[in-house]
């Protein structure tokens, strides 16, 4: 098993272009997430999904999209990148059942904006 | 608005000795509590789960308590060693346990 797939590892973008994260699991977990990591700031999340075809807003949700179109994918988009988006991103998904179940994290995206 | 507090950025202790970590939670009614690992570079690891009626819980040389009426979380790691140095991260969850928001966690550091 894989695990959590989090695709591009780095990647640098200028102000205003767009592109989507993928993160990808495999082990047919129903919830999803969605954080960035700042210095000093910790692990805020912008969205997550609790099944297919579901999403919710997080902590800092502005200036990103989701889309959770199969089980096992959960994209994070920027429609038009911001120096401010500049930050690593991780993906974790778990399994159902309430708060008991222990969530499983990505690699991280390094996401430079100039 | 909910809000996730770890007593402090950075904790140095020395090895063998007994670190503390505090996780205090407001306008929170968690019926669980998850405790992660971070280490530079990665993502984290999950350690420990406590429910709101378990006052304590261990793993190895790993205590966690939780306190409800003073809306607090301790995590304990007895023995430390250098290797023990990392992100702390604490993770109330209600009882629908689906949002997981973490603290801005605690950094420790162990010296030999």
């Amino acid at each position: 098993n894989a695990g959590v797939t989090q695709t591009p590892k780095f990647r640098v973008l200028k102000t205003g272009q767009s592109m989507t994260l993928l993160c990808a699991q495999d082990m047919n977990h129903e919830y999803m997430y969605w954080y960035r990591q700042d210095p000093g700031m910790g692990l805020r999340l912008i969205h997550y999904s609790v099944g297919e075809g579901t999403t919710a807003k997080g902590e800092v949700p502005d200036g990103y999209n989701v889309s959770r179109l199969k089980k096992q994918n959960f994209l994070l988009g920027l429609e038009s990148a911001a120096p401010s988006q500049t930050s690593v991103y991780f993906c974790a998904s778990r399994p159902s059942g309430q708060g008991v179940t222990e969530a499983f994290f990505g690699q991280g995206t390094r996401l430079t904006v100039v | 608005s909910q809000k996730i507090e770890q007593n402090s950025e950075a904790l140095n202790i020395q090895e063998g000795k007994t670190a503390t970590l505090t996780c205090n939670y407001t306008n929170y009614s968690p019926a669980y509590l998850q405790w992660y690992r971070q280490d530079p570079g990665r993502g984290p690891v999950f350690l420990l789960l406590i429910r709101e009626n378990e006052k304590e819980k261990r793993k190895e040389r790993l205590k966690v308590t939780f306190d409800t009426t003073l809306k607090q979380s301790l995590f304990h790691i007895t023995a430390s060693q250098p290797a023990d140095s990392a992100t702390y991260l604490c993770a109330p969850l209600n009882q629908a346990g689906t949002a997981l928001i973490f603290g801005k966690g605690t950094t420790l550091s162990v010296s030999s």
